[in-house]
């Protein structure tokens, strides 16, 4: 299966800025999920949005999804220096358990 | 929710040899994952495991290099074998539940010498 796109692969912002990533995806899909990665290690879970919902929030971060366009975006506010790290999209492609990854955006937030 | 321990942690290993990587997870599942993270890449599926049955490799993956055991449903092994530089990555598995988050061992930093 081919990986979803995702922009921009790198960004680099102040503290206290807004970070916006976005992501690309090929297939139907049941939902699509944000991960975090801090130094190449496991996975930290960061959101899941419903191919049924265009939006959604938790704490910093929001999500919003376009099923017409097959595209998502993460907005983090307010970021922080502890926010430095890759984030990757996921989809369930075609509604299966496995996922399909982005190829990842890696944010760096200076102080 | 799941909690996934996985091990060893890292590794140097020689070219020629193989290494085999152990995912326990704390409930059971059905299908668990084994991912690749290539240096400075996203994650690609390796395959996924079944219990009772062999598993599912995606293109580009066969069962000669990447031998999967899946003995019961809480515990799955990934072997890297005949390992070159190539195979020098960070391996990861997984579980999910459909329709909900997955979850992710620490994973396995792999360097070949």
């Amino acid at each position: 299966s081919q990986q979803g796109e995702e922009d921009p692969q790198a960004l680099s912002i102040q503290e206290g800025e807004n970070a916006t990533m976005n992501c690309s995806y090929k297939t139907s899909i049941n939902n699509l999920q944000w991960y975090r990665q801090n130094s190449g290690r496991g996975l930290v879970h960061l959101i899941l949005i419903r191919s049924n919902e265009r939006e959604k929030h938790s704490g910093r971060l929001r999500v919003t999804l376009d099923t017409s366009k097959k595209s998502s975006s993460l907005l983090i506010t307010a970021s922080r220096a502890a926010d430095t790290a890759s984030y990757f999209c996921a989809t369930d492609e075609g509604g299966a358990q496995k996922l399909v990854f982005g190829q990842g955006t890696r944010l760096t937030i200076n102080p | 929710s799941a909690v996934i321990s996985q091990k060893p942690s890292r590794d140097i290993c020689q070219r020629g040899t193989s290494l085999t990587i152990q995912c326990q997870v704390d409930s059971q599942v059905t299908m668990m994952f084994w991912y690749r993270q290539q240096p400075g890449q996203s994650l690609t599926l390796i395959a996924t495991a079944n219990q009772g049955s062999e598993a599912t490799y995606e293109s580009g993956f066969v069962i000669d290099k990447f031998p999967i055991s899946r003995p019961n449903l809480t515990f799955s092994t990934l072997t890297v074998s005949n390992m070159s530089p190539e195979d020098s990555s960070i391996y990861l598995c997984s579980v999910s539940y459909s329709n909900t988050e997955a979850f992710f061992g620490q994973g396995t930093r792999l360097t070949v010498v």
